[in-house]
């Protein structure tokens, strides 16, 4: 089944602790994002990649960071999470950056205490 | 700087309405539009995507048209159920992809 798999699923951590939400995709897309969602602030974009090696910011990129390593794999860093980082999660793929729709995780919610 | 907004940010009607939802955005240079639902806490289910080309896409009860010129999509869902209550975000797509902040939708048993 074509999906983004995304984990961990829900998360709770205390402020300063590094951790990373993984994010994996099987339908050979180029163009991975990651996302997060707060209420009344909507869909904001963190991070993104075009292509493996090829990172890019996206409209609130600190306090996190990227690697695209491999074509599937998109995973989301936060060296010192803070509480203001407590939010949901969403990675998504695409086959062209330019293209044919997105493809989105079920989400991981995390809380940073 | 492209912007989406989308009308109204939330929307009751009773069970079997036909509805309209809304979607606008400000730069017409877009490579297309998708429509997506989300239930809460959930991920996002892509449900239409029109490519800049096409006018319109249908799905089972669900019919979405995209106006560039006038910067404007429409979802309609036809026969509406309680299971259709969900929140529905449209997203536009040029170099990057841009979402509304959605239309959370109760249909009233």
């Amino acid at each position: 089944e074509a999906q983004v798999t995304q984990n961990p699923r829900y998360l709770i951590t205390v402020t300063g602790k590094k951790l990373t939400v993984t994010c994996s995709q099987n339908m050979n897309h180029e163009y991975m994002s990651w996302y997060r969602q707060d209420p009344g602030l909507g869909l904001r974009q963190i991070y993104y990649s075009m292509n493996v090696e090829v990172t890019d910011k996206g409209d609130v990129p600190e306090g996190y960071k990227v690697s695209r390593k491999e074509k599937r794999n998109f995973p989301l860093i936060l060296e010192s999470p803070s509480p203001n980082q407590t939010s949901l999660y969403f990675c998504a793929s695409s086959p062209l950056a330019g293209g044919n729709g997105y493809t989105f995780g079920s989400g991981t919610r995390l809380t940073v205490v | 700087k492209q912007e989406v907004t989308q009308i109204p940010a939330a929307l009751s009607v009773p069970e079997g309405e036909n509805l309209v939802l809304n979607c606008s955005f400000t730069d017409s240079a877009i490579y297309n539009l998708q429509w997506f639902r989300q239930d809460p806490g959930k991920g996002l289910t892509s449900l239409l995507l029109i490519q800049s080309s096409q006018r319109e896409q249908t799905s089972g009860r669900l019919n979405a048209s995209l106006d560039k010129s006038s910067g404007r999509s429409t979802l309609y869902i036809a026969a509406s159920q309680p299971g259709d209550s969900a929140t529905y975000l449209c997203a536009a797509q040029d170099d990057k992809i841009i979402f509304g902040k959605g239309t959370r939708l109760h249909i009233l048993p």
